[in-house]
């Protein structure tokens, strides 16, 4: 069973429209890390969360971490082909864990 | 700042054979961790190594190991090479352990494929 499951899975997006791509964990999570991948490339540090009802900003990509702390979202304003990649979410856990979500894979058509 | 320097970049072997991959972490990093990413399981964690000690440990086989060196730098060893080891491997790096609320820098991989 995934720890972190992100929704949608994959999302198609014509350039400048808004989208919401989630993060949901079923136990609270310490630390919520937002990722972006290109393929075959590794994984470049976006946004980092650690407290409950946080919210944080670069460029046109926010990210919000729920007051449960078991709930991320990221949201990405007027998307550009730059955009493109795919989405993880990271989170620790009790038990030195660390955890990855599925991943959301992001298509902008210009 | 240089980045996490993962080599080589692309690696070709066959069953039964064994590799060797390397990592250099960010200067100041003492956390390296080591995943396998495939397309059917994700992002998937071997093992992370701090201050040259082992901190934790995924549920791979015994073929993968790792080290760390008192540099920081890592490496990891898959050894008897199966088909199912054909991946891209990624090191991590960060000041503290992984799951101290630092994050974890990552590297391009090295892609490993096995005929």
């Amino acid at each position: 069973s995934q720890e972190l499951e992100q929704s949608p899975q994959s999302l198609i997006v014509q350039e400048g429209k808004n989208l919401t791509i989630n993060c949901t964990s079923s136990k609270t999570l310490y630390g919520l890390y937002w990722y972006k991948q290109k393929y075959g490339e590794g994984l470049i540090f976006l946004m980092m969360l650690q407290k409950g009802g946080e919210e944080k900003s670069h460029e046109k990509i926010t990210a919000k971490l729920d007051e449960k702390k078991q709930q991320s979202s990221l949201h990405i304003t007027a998307s550009q082909p730059s955009h493109a990649g795919i989405y993880l979410c990271g989170a620790g856990a009790t038990g030195n864990q660390f955890y990855f979500g599925t991943g959301t894979s992001l298509t902008v058509i210009p | 700042k240089a980045g996490v320097t993962q080599t080589p970049r692309y690696l070709i072997k066959t069953r039964g054979q064994q590799v060797t991959l390397s990592c250099s972490p960010i200067s100041g990093h003492r956390s390296v961790s080591w995943y396998q990413q495939t397309p059917g399981q994700g992002l998937q964690f071997l093992f992370e190594y701090f201050s040259e000690t082992q901190r934790n440990k995924g549920n791979f086989p015994g073929r993968f190991s790792g080290r760390q060196f008192s540099n920081s730098r890592s490496e990891m060893n898959v050894s008897t090479l199966e088909l199912g080891d054909s991946a891209l491997y990624l090191c991590a790096s960060s000041q503290g352990p992984r799951t101290s609320n630092q994050p974890q820098h990552f590297g391009d991989g090295t892609r490993l494929s096995i005929l």
